[in-house]
């Protein structure tokens, strides 16, 4: 099984900040096959990229993703009030399909 | 509009089946890759099962021999059959369509979940 491991666990930022969150994998995931989430409270995970770098639709561009191997990288360019949740990487490389454990965007 | 409504979940003795639902609208199920995804205070999110166009199934290995993911065309409905619960089966199921094209894949939509709770 892959196992991903996401960090920070918390990253506290203000609105207007870059965030950047990390999904480091314990082996080689396809470029294909790894996509982000966002979850906020209460509330579905919403897909944000997948295919490593491909934001899905309706995905403000301030969001973008990047990687390969086995490092992987979410970039949030401005942090807008909205985009303070959640966030979540999948690798589907290899079945059991596994997510890592998250990474919460909180206000400074 | 695409949407996906699970319902099914509810208390249940350790032991004991359950069925989940999950309507789909906007789109046929039956043409579709469909997951079930769970979220357990445990493990966090958990991929469950999932079904292919072709019919193909899979599961983790923590539901493999328990649970039997299926659909029915008539309904265009999506079902995941849980049997011989356990309380670490607790948790918020969701059902997704998978994107799958150009190599790429994802769980694209997601219902609104459903809540079971194990416990004797």
């Amino acid at each position: 099984e892959i196992v991903l491991t996401q960090s920070p666990g918390t990253l506290s930022l203000s609105p207007g900040e870059r965030a950047t969150l990390s999904c480091r994998a314990s082996q080689s995931v396809s470029s294909n096959y790894l996509a982000w989430y966002q979850q906020k409270p209460g509330q579905a995970p919403r897909l944000l990229i997948y295919g490593t770098s491909s934001r899905a639709a309706g995905i403000p561009d301030r969001f973008s993703g990047s990687g390969s191997g086995t490092d992987f990288t979410l970039t949030i360019s401005r942090l807008e009030p909205e985009d303070f949740a959640e966030y979540y990487c999948q690798q589907f490389t290899t079945s059991p399909w596994t997510f890592g454990q998250g990474t919460k965007v909180e206000t400074k | 509009e695409v949407k996906l409504v699970e319902s099914g979940g509810g208390l249940v003795q350790p032991g004991r089946s359950l069925r989940l639902s999950c309507a789909a609208s906007g789109f046929t199920v039956n043409n579709n890759y469909m997951s079930w995804v769970r979220q357990t205070p445990g493990k966090g999110l958990e991929w469950v099962s999932v079904i292919y166009s072709g019919g193909i199934t899979y599961y983790a290995d923590s539901v493999k021999g328990r649970f039997t993911i299926s659909r029915d065309t008539s309904k265009n409905t999506l079902f995941l059959q849980m049997d011989s619960l356990t309380v670490d089966d607790t948790g918020v199921y969701y059902c997704a369509r998978d994107y799958y094209a150009s190599g790429r894949y994802a769980h694209e939509i997601w219902g609104q979940g459903t809540t079971v709770k194990v416990s004797s």
